[in-house]
């Protein structure tokens, strides 16, 4: 199965800061990207697809980098409700190829 | 209703019992997925239907696990003579497009929450 990596953290982050993580994968013939919201005992939710020339949707910012088999998401000004797990979602085209990883715990602090 | 319904909530099994989770997807969804999430991983792949068809079980963990689709619609997950190992939340999720064309936004259910004791 492909591999998809993220960070665990926690990042413990001031609020109104700027915080990037990114995610790496190991199958370089992966076709889709997203980024996906989980609160704490609640369901996954797109936050954004990641798309090749990078992609911004208000405070977040999504960029993809094939060569190096990794995608990142940026947040800025950071709100108390951006704390959140946030799934890196890769996907290889087939059913079995949406691989979620494990997750980027986020802490945003006041 | 307007978006994925998964039920029950929480199951609570005695080693060895038989549970049966419901997932209604969002009306007119082609695309099913089944996926399992234990407690501080990602959700992990277990199944999908395109319409009633299981096109992918591969990741079903034993063949203690069953899934159907049978009229394209409502879906159920069956899992016999559960263990420990099978606690963890199992996330419905559905999907408008068909998979594999580069649309794959996932809508998930809240998820059935299973203990195993």
């Amino acid at each position: 199965r492909k591999e998809v990596e993220q960070d665990p953290g926690p990042f413990n982050v001031p609020e109104g800061a700027t915080v990037a993580f990114n995610c790496t994968y190991s199958n370089s013939a992966s076709q889709s990207f997203f980024w996906y919201r989980q609160d704490c005992r609640k369901e996954p939710k797109l936050l954004m697809s990641v798309y090749s020339s990078g992609n911004e949707d208000g405070r977040f910012t999504a960029q993809l980098n094939r060569a190096s088999q990794y995608i990142s998401l940026l947040i800025r000004d950071s709100k108390l409700s951006d704390s959140a797990t946030y799934l890196c979602v890769v996907s290889g085209g087939g059913a079995d190829g949406l691989t979620f990883g494990k997750g980027t715990h986020l802490i945003i602090q006041p | 209703g307007a978006g994925v319904s998964q039920s029950p909530r929480y199951k609570v099994a005695k080693r060895g019992q038989d549970v049966a989770l419901r997932c209604d997807p969002i009306s007119g969804h082609v695309s099913l997925f089944w996926y399992q999430q234990a407690l501080g991983q990602g959700p992990e792949f277990l199944t999908y239907f395109q319409n009633e068809a299981q096109l992918d079980k591969s990741g079903l963990p034993s063949d203690r696990f069953f899934a159907e689709r049978p009229e394209g619609s409502v879906s159920t997950l069956k899992i016999q003579r559960t263990q420990q190992e099978d606690s963890a939340v199992y996330l419905c999720a559905s999907s408008p497009a068909v998979f594999g064309t580069g649309s794959e936004k996932l809508f998930f259910g809240s998820g059935t929450q299973l203990s195993v004791l």
